[in-house]
């Protein structure tokens, strides 16, 4: 099993253009969740999707928007990005009630906005 | 508001030594206590998970406390190896389903 993935792994934009950040998970998990994690901070949750078909904001949402294509697969959006929004951006995935409700990371996309 | 408060916010000891680590929160209601490890470019990984009515668990040389009264939890490192250089960031969900609040982590150096 290969856990979480997460593409790309580094990318360096241009204020005002868009990407997307592509995560899949092959635990069969119901939950998946999108944060960002900047220089001595903690993560904070951006978007998460409870199960398939369903997407909630987080604690910073503004200027992100997301896809749960499928039971798998979890993207992030940035549709105009500015340079605060510089940082390293972690996908999870979670299966409630298994594990103590555990969150599973991928390996994280670094973002750099100039 | 729920919040997560970890000290020291850094640490630097010596291959071999013991070192604790300190979580406190205001979450509720409380449903349970993560520690995750966060190596240099890596995502956190679990490293012990505890309830409400759990006071100890180890996993290793790792040993986290919990002590429900009074919200605080601690991470105990024994014997330290440089491989236990990274961050290590205490998680408390809530019991309404997908809600969780991130501590700002304490990174930890052990030096040879």
């Amino acid at each position: 099993n290969a856990g979480v993935t997460q593409t790309p792994k580094f990318q360096v934009l241009k204020t005002g253009q868009s990407m997307t950040l592509q995560c899949a998970q092959d635990m069969n998990h119901n939950s998946m969740y999108w944060y960002r994690q900047d220089p001595g901070m903690g993560l904070r949750l951006i978007y998460y999707s409870a199960s398939e078909g369903t997407t909630d904001k987080g604690e910073v949402p503004n200027g992100y928007n997301v896809s749960r294509l499928n039971k798998r697969e979890f993207s992030l959006r940035l549709e105009s990005a500015a340079p605060s929004q510089t940082s390293v951006y972690f996908c999870a995935s979670r299966e409630p009630g298994q594990g103590g409700d555990t969150q599973y990371f991928g390996p994280g996309t670094r973002l750099t906005v100039l | 508001k729920n919040q997560v408060e970890q000290s020291p916010q850094s640490l630097i000891i010596l291959e071999g030594k013991n070192c604790t680590l300190q979580c406190n929160y205001t979450v509720s209601p409380f449903s349970n206590l993560r520690w995750y490890k966060q190596d240099t470019g890596r995502g956190p990984v679990s490293l012990t998970i505890m309830t409400f009515s759990e006071n100890t668990k180890s996993n290793g040389r790792y040993t986290a406390t919990l002590d429900a009264d009074t919200k605080q939890s601690s991470l105990h490192i024994t014997a330290s190896q440089l491989s236990d250089s990274a961050s290590y960031i205490c998680v408390v969900s809530q019991s309404n389903a997908g809600k969780s609040t991130f501590g700002d982590g304490t990174t930890l150096t052990v030096k040879p």
